[in-house]
């Protein structure tokens, strides 16, 4: 398997323009997760899918970010429209629960984005 | 109010050395914590998972503890190599699946 594949890896945008990150997990999990790290605030959860439905969205930091899981092998994140405070590296991870109880999440390479 | 601290120092050994990582929470109970590895450039890679009933887990030269007392995990990597130089994250579920994570320690192994 490839892993979780992110596009585009880098993203520089001006201020208000809007910004669409992409993301395939690993085929056979059922759980995606995005995250937002920044060296201020580290790495945090913004929303989490299962089974494509969103579960928690209580770390989207308002309503210019959304996310969207139309089916299993595609989720995406969603700035409109964009702040300089945004930029930040973006991941998508996923996870699958065979027994019933949480494992490990795999981590994509991230996208870097850079909003002036 | 709910923390997660990890050494904020980089952390400085030897080759051959063992590095031990601290990881602290407060006003957490988690059913299990995480241990990640991130390369500049790259996402997290799992590492090692550590269950609330369970002390201690080994994996080749890495081991991690976890003490529900302390609230409090250790993370050792034994002989260390120059090729373990990386941020090193925490990580307690929170609610379910949720993750959350430390600010991650630096660790640098001279030759």
């Amino acid at each position: 398997d490839a892993g979780v594949i992110q596009s585009p890896r880098h993203e520089v945008t001006e201020m208000g323009q809007e910004v669409t990150l992409r993301c395939k997990p690993i085929s056979g999990h059922d759980y995606l997760f995005w995250y937002r790290q920044t060296m201020m605030r580290g790495l945090e959860l913004l929303i989490y899918f299962n089974n494509n439905v969103p579960i928690d969205d209580s770390g989207m930091p308002e309503d210019r970010f959304s996310a969207k899981m139309p089916n299993a092998s595609f989720s995406t994140l969603k700035i409109q429209p964009s702040e300089p405070r945004d930029s930040a590296v973006y991941f998508c991870a996923s996870s699958s629960t065979p027994r019933g109880t949480w494992d490990e999440q795999y981590f994509g390479p991230g996208t870097r984005l850079t909003v002036t | 109010s709910q923390k997660i601290e990890q050494n904020s120092e980089a952390l400085n050994i030897q080759e051959g050395k063992t590095a031990t990582l601290t990881c602290n929470y407060t006003n957490y109970s988690p059913a299990y914590l995480q241990w990640y590895r991130q390369d500049p450039g790259r996402g997290p890679v799992f590492l090692l998972l550590i269950r609330e009933n369970e002390k201690e887990k080994r994996k080749e030269r890495l081991k991690v503890t976890f003490d529900t007392t302390l609230k409090q995990s250790l993370f050792h990597i034994t002989a260390s190599q120059p090729a373990d130089s990386a941020t090193y994250l925490c990580a307690l579920n929170n609610q379910g699946g949720k993750l959350i994570f430390g600010q991650g320690t630096e660790l640098s192994v001279k030759p």
